[in-house]
């Protein structure tokens, strides 16, 4: 079965300090994949989406980027964290093929407290 | 573009009261719908899905029913429970990527 593992789960960062968020997927290949922002009491921004190794759109530029060095892996990234980058960060994935049917699958999420 | 439309919240119910959030589409096409829950703390868990009109999803003894006609997907709960409290968010599948296209999310608090 597929599981989707991100970490860590709670994050308390200094202001201007860099920033390395990582998620994994098993048990599928070539998984499409997902960076989300959920700030408090909002809902959901998409930060960033993968099809593939070294592909990475942007939704909305900030001062935030994402990597995908591996097949099942999804890294979210930031030189100089900003008070505002404070917020729940989810990952997903969804099936390479070009379904419309499956949905994503989401981790746990982490909680960034920038300060 | 596609888009869709949750009623606001929050929702404060009491236990064993019926529960009805309205969720409303816009699409070119022929989309899939999704809810999906998330719980205090934690990620989103799909709660149910329809792909085509006229289908209706359920789980954990919620429905909804893919209503072409009205462009709608309402969620409902007979008997809801303290536990059911969490935030619930309707999606469809759109664009060239199948990509998920978020409503806002409503909160549901459900009272002893």
């Amino acid at each position: 079965s597929q599981t989707i593992h991100q970490w860590p789960a709670t994050l308390v960062q200094p202001v201007g300090s860099p920033l390395s968020l990582e998620c994994t997927v098993e048990g599928t290949s070539n998984p499409n994949l997902y960076w989300y922002r959920q700030a408090a009491g909002r809902g959901l921004q998409l930060l960033f989406y993968s099809v593939g190794i070294g592909q990475i759109s942007s939704e909305v530029p900030q001062n935030l980027s994402a990597s995908r060095p591996q097949d099942r892996q999804f890294i979210l990234s930031s030189k100089k964290l900003l008070l505002s980058d404070s917020g729940f960060y989810l990952c997903a994935w969804s099936p390479g093929q070009a379904t419309t049917n499956y949905g994503y699958t989401f981790g746990s999420g982490t909680r960034l407290t920038v300060v | 573009g596609d888009s869709v439309t949750q009623m606001e919240g929050p929702v404060t119910l009491s236990e064993e009261a019926f529960l009805t959030i309205n969720c409303t589409y816009t699409a070119t096409g022929y989309p899939s719908l999704f809810w999906y829950v998330q719980y205090p703390g934690e990620g989103l868990q799909l709660l149910l899905k329809a792909t085509k009109a006229d289908d209706k999803g359920s789980n954990k003894g919620f429905e909804a029913t893919y209503r072409k006609e009205t462009t709608s997907f309402h969620l409902e709960k007979g008997s809801v429970q303290v536990s059911d409290s969490a935030v619930y968010f309707c999606a469809l599948s759109g664009g060239s990527q199948g990509n998920l296209i978020f409503g806002k999310g409503t909160k549901l608090s459900v009272k002893p």
